[in-house]
């Protein structure tokens, strides 16, 4: 079946500038995870959807990050007065139910503020 | 914030040794998750270990978990070239039902054909 899917795969923008990153979770999947990866390190926790709800959303850095998932299945993550240091790889990730379940991560958004 | 620290760093070996990562962590968890990653991007599921549970196997991976030492470790037996790549450790805490991930800053793994 179909695995996680993001896109676009890699996403250059100037300082300032709005992005948006979509994620397609697999199907019947009800927990959407949002993480950042910089070069050299563990990916890091952003936010954490159960359902269309955001249930954990600690892991947003500020006010700049938002994330949407609507209708329980797609899920966007907008970034807003784009920095350099928000350069990074975007990683998505669902799983069945949450706890106890491991994550199916997509192969991520390569972001690229100049 | 990372909660898993995995050791060592950085592993080389040659084809057909066995390979054995180590991995810490400060507090109680609900399970613990081995992932890879190849060239920096999407990240494999590995194995899952439960807190209650002490070892797991799964084709040539081996893991297990110490929940009074707060560490586990991964253990590829046979390794081969093509199990070059970044490994990283991963936790679920204890507390209610959230499942983010915590992930260590990974071991890179070099096999040599």
């Amino acid at each position: 079946g179909a695995g996680v899917s993001q896109t676009p795969s890699n996403k250059v923008t100037e300082k300032g500038k709005y992005v948006e990153l979509r994620c397609d979770p697999i199907s019947g999947h009800t927990a959407l995870y949002w993480y950042r990866q910089s070069l050299g390190q563990g990916p890091e926790f952003l936010i954490y959807f159960q359902g269309t709800g955001a249930a954990d959303d600690s892991g947003l850095p500020n006010d700049r990050f938002f994330a949407v998932r609507p209708e329980g299945s797609v899920s966007t993550l907008k970034i807003q007065r784009t920095e350099r240091g928000d350069s990074a790889v975007y990683l998505c990730a669902s799983s069945l139910n949450g706890v106890g379940y491991e994550q199916y991560f997509g192969p991520g958004t390569r972001l690229t503020v100049t | 914030s990372q909660q898993g620290e995995e050791d060592p760093q950085a592993l080389s070996i040659q084809e057909g040794e066995n390979a054995t990562m180590n991995c810490s962590y400060k507090t109680s968890i609900n399970n613990l998750q081995w992932y890879r990653q190849n060239s920096g991007r999407g990240l494999v599921h590995l194995i899952l270990i439960r807190s209650n549970e002490r070892e797991k196997h799964s084709g040539r991976l081996r893991v297990t978990l110490d929940t009074s030492k707060k560490s586990s470790s991964l253990l590829i037996t046979a390794s081969r070239a093509a199990d070059t790549a970044s490994y990283f450790c991963a936790t679920v805490g204890q507390a209610g039902a959230n499942s983010k991930l915590t992930f260590g800053k990974g071991i890179t793994l070099s096999v040599r054909p």
